[in-house]
């Protein structure tokens, strides 16, 4: 049973358009999310989080917004640039577990055309 | 990000012979990870490490061993390779919230 979902595997935007992907999760015990970057051969990157007690983390051009009721949050990437494509893993923890594990949904591979 | 090297980088072994994979941070974190991506699955949690000699199964642990007797090394064992486990691996450490990755490591078995 997956915990954290992305429905999207794949999403293709040009250049300059704002690029939204989306992540959903069942365990209402979860309050901070992460979203990672995956070029490929590479590491996941981080790149922005959100804490619970928030709705939206803005960091220069990406934002994640949070709705803990519907158990939603989406990565905005405005505006899109080619260097973006990479695939986009968002992750779910819960503060204080034993071992700081993250829970990581299936990514959705970006493509940003010039 | 953390310093956390991986190796080998890339290993082709054949099914039965038992491989390790290494991981080594400079970042002194308290926790590491072991994670398998695999398409379709994104990042598998193998094993983790919440201290020296301190570790736990993660989500997909059978098959793998793990070993951690310092602090910067955790050591990951497939204790006899089946095609199965032909995978991305990839450790990360944490000292925190987040979780930094290495850059992980290719291993195919025949």
């Amino acid at each position: 049973d997956q915990q954290v979902k992305q429905n999207s595997p794949s999403l293709s935007v040009q250049e300059g358009r704002i690029s939204i992907l989306n992540c959903d999760y069942t365990n209402s015990m979860f309050d901070y999310f992460l979203w990672y970057k995956k070029y490929p051969a590479e590491g996941p990157t981080f790149l922005i989080s959100i804490s619970s007690i928030k709705d939206k983390n803005e960091d220069g051009r990406f934002t994640v917004f949070l709705n803990k009721s519907a158990k939603h949050l989406s990565l905005h990437i405005v505006p899109s640039q080619p260097g973006d494509s990479a695939v986009y893993f968002c992750a779910a923890s819960r503060l204080g577990n034993a071992g700081n594990m993250l829970t990581f949904g299936g990514g959705t591979r970006l493509m940003v055309k010039p | 990000d953390a310093g956390i090297t991986q190796s080998p980088r890339h290993k082709v072994t054949e099914t039965g012979t038992p491989v390790t994979l290494r991981c080594h941070q400079t970042e002194n974190h308290r926790y590491m990870y072991w994670y398998r991506q695999d398409p379709g699955h994104g990042l598998r949690l193998i094993h983790y490490s919440y201290g020296v000699k301190d570790t736990d199964k993660g989500e997909v642990s059978d098959g793998y061993s793990v070993s951690r007797s310092k602090t910067e090394d955790f050591l990951l064992t497939l204790e006899s390779a089946t095609s199965s486990q032909t995978s991305v691996y990839f450790c990360a450490t944490s000292g925190g919230e987040t979780q930094y990755f290495g850059p992980g490591t290719r291993l195919l078995v025949l």
